[in-house]
């Protein structure tokens, strides 16, 4: 079993649409969430970044992260064609610095106008 | 502001051949630097990190080394390329201190014929 999982996709929806990403994990020690944008032939954008438990907005992206089911969703508003991009979860358990990042292995999402 | 600038985009070395890619960050002193692979459709895999001039910690055997001769450049290299080091490299940066998200350049893009 894979540490993190994360649905590849391709998740299709029309313009307008309300978009939910999810990443399930089993490492309990994991502390920091990121959710990550990557655009075709591009290194990973960070979109998110969220310690421990809760919620967090930036505009139209909302990051929660539920620790008691491993669980990590990212919810993008009123999804515009701009949006189509794979999606990489990741998280760590503490000091970056001395520990990589577990990544999910991307969702692709393509957003239709 | 901080910015990671990686180079060449796109390589094709021919097998046995030897392999510099470098990364360079401005804007920051003493960052941790990271080198990852992204094969298609996959994760991330850490090759190695650095938290430091000359400390290079490797997460995996490989074909691959890694140098970081001054505190904002970290160099991948090999000796001879094998037909399986093609792959999508990302070098990525992030500061000292606990749970710091990582920071990535625009990849580099490696063929190997």
């Amino acid at each position: 079993q894979k540490e993190v999982e994360q649905d590849p996709g391709p998740l299709s929806v029309p313009e307008g649409a309300i978009v939910s990403l999810n990443c399930t994990y089993s490492n309990s020690a994991f502390q920091y969430f990121m959710w990550y944008r990557q655009y075709s032939r591009k290194g990973p954008e960070l979109l998110m970044y969220t310690y421990s438990s809760g919620n967090k907005e930036d505009g139209r992206f909302t990051a929660q992260v539920d620790k008691s089911s491993k669980y990590i969703s990212l919810f993008i508003r009123d999804s515009q064609p701009s949006d189509s991009a794979t999606y990489l979860c990741a998280m760590s358990e503490g000091d970056t610095g001395r520990r990589a990042l577990t990544f999910g292995s991307g969702t692709r999402l393509q957003v239709q106008p | 502001s901080q910015t990671i600038h990686q180079w060449p985009a796109t390589l094709v070395q021919p097998v046995g051949s030897p392999l510099s890619l470098e990364c360079t960050v401005e804007g920051t002193s003493n960052p941790n630097l990271y080198w990852y692979r992204q094969a298609a459709g996959r994760g991330l895999q850490l090759l190695f990190y650095s938290v430091g001039i000359g400390q290079i910690s490797s997460e995996v055997p490989q074909n691959l080394s890694a140098s970081r001769p001054q505190d904002r450049q970290f160099i991948l290299s090999s000796k001879k390329l094998l037909l399986s080091d093609s792959g999508f490299y990302l070098c990525a940066w992030s500061p000292t201190g606990v749970g710091q998200p990582q920071h990535f350049g625009d990849g580099t893009r490696l063929s190997i014929l």
